[in-house]
């Protein structure tokens, strides 16, 4: 079975520098996807960004990037220029790309903090 | 667009007593799950359903069942609540087909509380 491990629980950041989110995964499958969520104290879970296995491009979105590397199983979530909305559980997640109805596997969290 | 909605938001339970956690889709989405959420352990899977008439466990699935009553509909049954389950409980959908990559759709929660 997958698994996905975030090693911090708990990360700070001051506001406008920048933070990397920690994600690593255990898997045999060659295709699968990768995703990072946001929660924020409303609870709802939010998609920051998402990654294709087999793409070796980085995915970005304006402020959040990730650094994919394939080998080493790792997919790290880079927030630049950090915002006070920022502040968030954010959870690391896997998917099965073998077939149409594989659930997302989630790693533990990291609760981020930004200082004004 | 209403996309995942899940009823009730919050809920008290006594140990014992029975609920049932409703789940609705409006993007015609196959698969639909539902998963736990507890401190500083994520979200785990219960059950899932794959399409209309399957479904399947999860991580954790001990003490609940599921019910897929349409393509629209998933629903999870406490027989009898224990304190154990106490716990934020997310429903949520994916489309699927040929874009693998499609994202989770996640209803907003619901805080149980087994007393």
């Amino acid at each position: 079975a997958q698994t996905v491990t975030q090693s911090q629980p708990e990360m700070s950041v001051q506001e406008a520098e920048t933070v990397t989110l920690s994600c690593t995964y255990d898997t045999s499958e060659s295709d699968y996807y990768l995703f990072w969520y946001k929660q924020p104290p409303s609870r709802q879970m939010i998609l920051v960004i998402r990654q294709e296995a087999y793409k070796q491009q980085n995915a970005t979105e304006n402020r959040f990037s990730v650094n994919f590397q394939k080998a080493a199983k790792s997919f790290s979530l880079k927030i630049s220029d950090s915002q006070l909305g920022d502040a968030a559980m954010y959870f690391c997640a896997y998917r099965s790309g073998n077939s149409g109805n594989t659930p997302l596997v989630f790693g533990k969290g990291t609760r981020l903090s930004v200082i004004a | 667009n209403a996309g995942v909605t899940q009823t009730p938001k919050f809920q008290v339970l006594k140990t014992g007593q029975s609920m049932t956690l409703q789940c609705a889709q409006d993007m015609n989405h196959n698969s639909m799950y539902w998963y736990r959420q507890d401190p500083g352990m994520g979200l785990r899977l219960i059950y899932y359903s794959a399409s209309e008439g399957t479904t399947d466990k999860g991580e954790v699935p001990n003490g609940y069942n599921v019910s897929r009553l349409n393509k629209r509909e998933f629903s999870l049954r406490l027989e009898s609540a224990a304190p154990s389950q106490t716990s934020v409980y997310f429903c949520a959908s994916i489309g699927t087909g040929g874009n693998m990559n499609t994202e989770a759709f996640f209803g907003q929660g619901t805080r149980l509380t087994v007393v």
